[in-house]
């Protein structure tokens, strides 16, 4: 079954920093991109960036950039998204997503960060 | 950037009805659209890509048309399980993959 298995939640304080990862399964996960996506409580869907993992080439969306970071490791078949410096507004919940030509196929079950004081 | 807008925000509808959500494009995207369901505390679900192109095992009562900036989703006959929130995603123009702000479909 081809899948992208996620890390449980997590409850952060402002100003800690976290990784949070995405672990895919039943296909060649150097051969598709995997993007993260945020959703912020009862709002929509906001792409973040993606990666390619067969090289670690990345893209992130304006909003993000410099705030978050993508990795991957391609040994493990892992993604990861990271930040130095959480904030509380970094509260959501956020998925991992696997592209297929350009859509997204198969998606994580998502993370949840709460990040409180 | 593609701005990609959703009409309408939300909807409510009886089991049976036929649905239909619009999505527009800032800009034309040569059917560069997907479909995602997101049923609550899941993750979104594709269900059709290049616009009309059905996503391997979901009901063939989904269906998508349009061309363009203009684009629509319907849903035949609408099931109890079909009551959700649904996005629009273009991919024509990336980076960013941008999606539509989301319908909610309601039970009347």
């Amino acid at each position: 079954e081809v899948q992208l298995v996620q890390s449980g939640a997590e409850v952060k304080k402002p100003g800690e920093s976290l990784r949070i990862s995405c672990k895919g399964s039943g296909y060649s996960f150097t051969s598709y991109w995997i993007s993260w996506v945020r959703q912020m409580p009862g709002k929509g869907l906001e792409w973040m960036g993606r990666i390619d993992p067969s090289d670690s080439y990345t893209n992130y969306s304006p909003s993000f950039q410099g705030h978050v970071t993508i990795s991957a490791d391609k040994s493990i078949s892992t993604a990861y998204l990271q930040w130095s410096s959480l904030k509380a507004s970094d509260t959501a919940m956020y998925y991992c997503a696997r592209h297929q030509g350009g859509a997204f196929d198969i998606w994580g079950q998502g993370t949840m960060v709460t990040v409180s004081s | 950037d593609i701005q990609m807008t959703q009409s309408p925000s939300s909807l409510s509808a009886s089991v049976g009805d036929r649905v239909t959500i619009t999505c527009r494009a800032s800009q034309g995207i040569s059917n560069s659209l997907a479909w995602y369901q997101q049923k609550p505390g899941k993750a979104p679900k594709l269900l059709l890509y290049a616009a009309s192109r059905l996503e391997s095992g979901v009901p063939s009562r989904f269906s998508g048309s349009g061309s363009g900036t203009d684009y629509t989703l319907t849903i035949s006959s609408l099931q109890p399980e079909d009551f959700a929130t649904y996005y629009c995603q273009q991919y024509y123009s990336t980076p960013p993959w941008t999606f539509g702000q989301g319908t909610k479909v309601e039970i009347k």
